[in-house]
């Protein structure tokens, strides 16, 4: 049964940089079938993409982010990562790591998310 | 600003049918499979339609999805107090090479 699990530091000071591991079970990031991504949600408000991943190492950024974000992969602990520098406020979210099958669709596998807190 | 349009709210009695929509482009809908979501509170989105109009197992056939263009609906039949949830829409998007969400609809079941 796939599993994904987010870990990270849960708190993380304005202008610093976060960083979180998603660890896969289940399924290998090595596979040409699916995106590896994540998305987060403020509190309160909707679901927002943050990036993909795939196999071959491409990387896809949404564009509102894209200078600050960053998801690099590491297949032989089956695990993949997300950097979001130069962090404030306004990045205080619930953040999901995800499974997005290659085939035009959407997210199918969701991790149970981490709350980051950004603040002094 | 989400990339796919949903109204914020929903709401129906119990037994009635809700329909939710959700609307967006050619680089999204109108070319790609839709997926809906349903979220309680606290919990991460759940899975409910993924291909425009196919149930995972496990989710009941009061549930359903249908596709149209650049348009896709979710609708409730049946409607039962557990039903009341965040409900949210999404798609490949082509031009993000990502997929595209909506804002999600806040279903009440009055």
């Amino acid at each position: 049964q796939l599993q994904l699990q987010e870990s990270g530091p849960g708190l993380v000071k304005p202008s610093e940089t976060l960083s979180l591991t998603c660890t896969v079970s289940g399924d290998s990031l090595s596979s040409n079938e699916n995106y590896w991504g994540w998305i987060r949600q403020p509190p309160g408000k909707g679901l927002e993409w943050l990036g993909n991943m795939y196999y071959s190492g491409n990387t896809y950024y949404n564009p509102s982010l894209k200078s600050r974000v960053a998801i690099s992969v590491d297949t032989s602990r089956n695990q993949f990562s997300l950097r979001l520098s130069s962090v404030t406020a306004a990045d205080t979210a619930v953040y999901y790591c995800a499974r997005v099958p290659a085939n035009g669709g959407s997210v199918d596998y969701w991790g149970q998310g981490t709350l980051i807190t950004v603040s002094s | 600003q989400s990339v796919l349009t949903q109204p914020p709210s929903a709401s129906g009695t119990p037994g009635q049918r809700v329909t939710i929509s959700c609307s967006g482009s050619s680089s999204n809908i109108g070319t790609n499979y839709v997926y809906w979501y349903q979220q309680l509170p606290g919990t991460a989105p759940k899975l409910l339609i993924y291909k425009n109009n196919l149930r995972p197992s496990g989710v009941p056939d009061r549930f359903s999805g249908s596709k149209s263009g650049t348009s896709a609906s979710l609708a409730i039949s049946g409607l039962r107090s557990e039903d009341e949830a965040d409900y949210y829409c999404a798609a490949w998007d082509d031009s993000l090479s990502g997929p595209a969400f909506g804002g999600g609809a806040k279903l009440t079941v009055l």
